[in-house]
This record gives C-alpha cells, structure tokens and sequence, in this order.
C-alpha cells in the first residue's frame, strides 16, 4: 500500500533556506504535491510535479524529485515568518484511483 | 469565486451520539471528497464522489459512518454513534474532475469534532 513519510519538525531563522523532505513508497505515483495548512485553516495547495519531471521552480519554491530513491523536497528560499505552518506531501497514482495519499506533515518554525 | 464551504465549523458531542456535517463545494465541481484529519496526522480519505455517485469509500468506517451527495452538489457526512477516536478535523474538498495534477482539489476549513 501507498505510505509517505516525513520528519516532524523543522526551524529556521527568517531569511534562510528552508528544505523540507518527504519519502514514498508507491512507485507508481504520478503526481507529488506540496500543501501548506495554517492554524485552523484548510490545505492550500502550494505546487505539485509530474513524476517524469526532476525539478521544478516557482518562485520561492523549487521542488527536487528522485523518483529512483522516492524522495520529493520543498525548498523554500528567503523564508518568511509567514510560511511559519505546516508542509504536507501527498501522492497520487492511478491504482489509488487517483485520491490524494498525504504524509504526516512537516510543522515548519520561522525565527526571527 | 467562492470556495468550499463547510459547517459547523466547530462540533463537541458525547460519545454514542450522532452527528452530521454539510459541505458546499465549488459550483462546477463534480469530484467531492471527505477527508478526516486526526491530531498530528495528515489527512485520510473517507469517502470520493464523483457527481452523485461514489468512486471511492473503501477508508470509510461504514458500520458508523455514511455519507451522501443525493444531487450532486452538497453533501453530509454522518456519524453514528461516535467514537472518541472520531475525535478529528474533517475537510471536504473539491475538484472539477477526478484529481490529477492538473485539476487542483480545493479544500474547506474542516470541522473540528471532539467527542468526550
């Protein structure tokens, strides 16, 4: 069956680098995603990647995908203290007929 | 545009007591999901409908819980007694068609269930 994982926690001082990591085991996964929730908010998806891409830049945010080790990253450059929530990975794959697999999230802390 | 609405926004019950949530996903949407989130977790998909009918509630505990979407628009989420470990944020969420990277699922704000 489909599982993701990710590390719990992360902090970071407002101006860095932020790299938030996530592992899956479906290898049939087609899309990976990165959602962003905030305290008492619902998921907003932030951005997703095909799994036949390696890279892909948006902005502040360049996902990086090892579809050989199953491993997706979100970088989050000059990180402000309003991406201060929590960072959730989720996959899709056809024989999951397409429904969204999430990870356990990643609460990411921006100090000033 | 308007997004996806839910109420109660906030419910405390008993535990053997019943209750319903109401979602209102974005006009157009055909695909509507039901996710529950325990404290800590990521999200879990109960139940996917695509229109009127169900694609997927193979997650859904179905001995307590139902759900329904009888015109293809709104739909409640039932449970029935609750559990304490029903204790979650329950998000629906919406999608044009079946989710695929291109069709994005927007979410609502959930319902915060505590059963004591």
């Amino acid at each position: 069956g489909e599982d993701v994982e990710q590390s719990l926690f992360l902090s970071v001082r407002e101006g860095d680098s932020s790299v938030i990591n996530c592992t899956y085991t479906d290898s049939s996964s087609t899309y990976l995603y990165w959602y962003k929730q905030e305290p008492g908010a619902g998921l907003q998806l932030l951005t997703y990647i095909f799994s036949n891409m390696d890279m892909k830049q948006d902005q502040r945010l360049t996902v990086l995908l090892n579809k050989k080790d199953k491993h997706l990253s979100l970088r989050i450059a000059d990180t402000q203290t309003g991406d201060s929530a929590i960072y959730f990975c989720a996959e899709t794959s056809p024989g999951g007929g397409n429904k969204l697999t999430f990870g356990t999230g990643t609460q990411l802390k921006v100090e000033l | 545009e308007a997004g996806v609405a839910q109420s109660p926004r906030y419910k405390i019950i008993e535990k053997r007591q019943s209750v319903a949530f109401w979602c209102n996903p974005i006009s157009g949407h055909a695909t509507l999901y039901w996710y529950q989130q325990i404290l800590g977790q990521g999200p879990k998909l109960l139940i996917q409908f695509q229109n009127n009918g169900v694609v997927d509630d193979s997650q859904l505990p179905k001995d307590r819980f139902s759900a329904e979407r009888l015109k293809g628009v709104d739909s409640t989420l039932k449970i029935q007694p609750a559990k304490l470990e029903d204790s979650a944020v329950y998000l629906c969420a919406s999608s044009l068609a079946q989710h695929s990277g291109s069709t994005e699922a927007f979410f609502g704000q959930g319902t915060r269930l505590t059963v004591v």
